[in-house]
């Protein structure tokens, strides 16, 4: 299958400094990438979809402001916690969609291994 | 809001056959019905999906009910690796529908 990565594969932070997470599509193009954040015994929360060259749609709730995602190309899209604090901690996950040339049927999506964010 | 409904968990003798059963009664005809699972601390990991045939892959098969209202995932010889969090999606598949997770059922393969 498609592989995703993600860097920082953990990370820890002063509580109001900011985090940047990477995405990237390691062998495919993904118009669409996806954010997703998970807490402890919790299932995923889809947080946002990122559409490569245009603003993110955000789920209701999630504050954009906080959470400032860029897709600048088919292959990376990031995510900037700003001013993290204790109960930013969590699992962020992202998953990007693949787009094959000349089949626009299909839709699979794939997940990168996660980041852990632990603020302090 | 997951459109559907699974066990939260179950336990499966390692070698035997793994039945994870989905509740998916409000499914529109264009949704697929979409599996995956989460091992510990890993990212999501893409099983199988399908629409109303029943379907088989290397890592499984589904079977989906001719009215489509519910579905099962079977793992037909489980092992210790199969331990994790596995998750029941219905997503439309054309029109850029979301994947929305629910629950999910714990498995726990024991030996």
């Amino acid at each position: 299958g498609a592989v995703v990565s993600q860097h920082p594969s953990r990370v820890i932070c002063k509580s109001g400094t900011s985090v940047k997470i990477e995405c990237r599509s390691l062998d495919f193009q993904a118009t669409t990438m996806f954010w997703y954040r998970q807490f402890p015994k919790q299932s995923l929360m889809l947080m946002a979809t990122s559409n490569e060259g245009s603003k993110a749609t955000y789920e209701q709730g999630v504050e954009k402001d906080k959470f400032l995602i860029n897709h600048a190309s088919l292959t990376l899209s990031t995510l900037t916690v700003t001013s993290a604090h204790p109960e930013d901690s969590s699992f962020y996950i992202c998953s990007a969609r693949v787009w094959v040339a000349g089949d626009s049927s299909y839709n699979e999506q794939f997940f990168g291994p996660g980041t852990r964010l632990t603020v302090l | 809001d997951a459109k559907t409904t699974q066990p939260t968990s179950m336990d499966c003798a390692e070698g035997r056959a793994a039945n994870l059963p989905c509740n998916h009664s409000t499914i529109s005809g264009n949704e697929y019905v979409y599996w995956y699972r989460q091992i510990h601390s890993q990212g999501p990991q893409y099983i199988i999906h399908g629409l109303k045939n029943n379907e088989t892959n290397e890592m499984a098969s589904l079977i989906i009910t001719e009215d489509r209202k519910s579905s099962t995932l079977i793992l037909p010889h489980a092992t210790l690796r199969d331990t994790a969090v596995y998750y029941c999606i219905v997503r439309a598949y054309n029109q850029g529908g979301k994947l929305i997770f629910g629950q999910g059922t714990e498995l726990s393969v024991k030996p």
